[in-house]
């Protein structure tokens, strides 16, 4: 079984629907992250957390919002979906230590119209 | 101006050919260097990382890193088919917590 797991792998909605990605983990790290990759623009980090009461927005964090339910649960949630958050979301985890390592999930494709 | 630039090609090179992928970066607090391999549809692994300066050499697959002009390589020898992939460069320090920045990846496609 896969380490990282993210549900669901695709999905397309429409403009406004509240919508949430799924993150869990069996690696036991305490730090997990939610990123989105767009063409060009490499890896953005949205929100991270570095424990379960440890939450923390990243670069672009506007428009989204998470929940650490528990250390091996993160989810990612929109709101209010729009057009320009199509893209392909990842987890990830880490230790926190020596290189900080991220183990990432296969990805969501997420497409908003 | 970003933390870290990578040229996103696409890159192609015939089988057999040896490759060099670079990123350059601006914040000298970056400690540990790293490649990230990331396959169609999948999600980013880890190939190599390298401590401060200097080279590291697994099989195939060469990291060097210049910190006196920011500068990081992966070189890749007799690539192959396989090798085709997005090679992501990543960048972290330590500042009361790891902070770790992405490169935007560079495409590459090895011809058979």
């Amino acid at each position: 079984d896969a380490d990282v797991t993210q549900t669901p792998r695709n999905r397309i909605t429409k403009t406004g629907k509240r919508i949430m990605l799924e993150c869990s983990q069996t690696k036991g790290h305490d730090r997990m992250y939610w990123y989105r990759q767009d063409p060009g623009l490499g890896l953005r980090l949205i929100y991270y957390s570095f424990d379960v009461k440890d939450i923390n927005k990243g670069e672009i964090s506007d428009g989204y919002s998470v929940s650490r339910q528990a250390q091996a649960k993160f989810s990612l949630s929109l709101e209010s979906a729009i057009p320009n958050q199509t893209a392909l979301y990842f987890c990830a985890t880490s230790t926190g230590t020596n290189t900080d390592t991220q183990y990432f999930g296969p990805g969501t494709r997420l497409t908003v119209l | 101006q970003k933390e870290v630039e990578q040229d996103p090609g696409p890159l192609s090179v015939p089988e057999g050919a040896i490759v060099s992928l670079n990123c350059t970066y601006s914040n000298s607090a970056f400690q540990y260097f790293m490649w990230y391999r990331q396959y169609s549809r999948k999600g980013p692994e880890l190939l190599m990382y390298t401590y401060s300066s200097g080279n590291k050499e697994d099989g195939r697959f060469t990291a060097q890193v210049d910190k006196s002009s920011k500068y990081i390589s992966l070189f890749i020898r007799d690539s192959q088919p396989s090798d085709s992939a997005t090679y992501l460069c990543a960048m972290s320090a330590y500042t009361g917590g790891f902070k770790t920045i992405f490169g935007a990846g560079t495409r590459l496609f090895v011809k058979a």
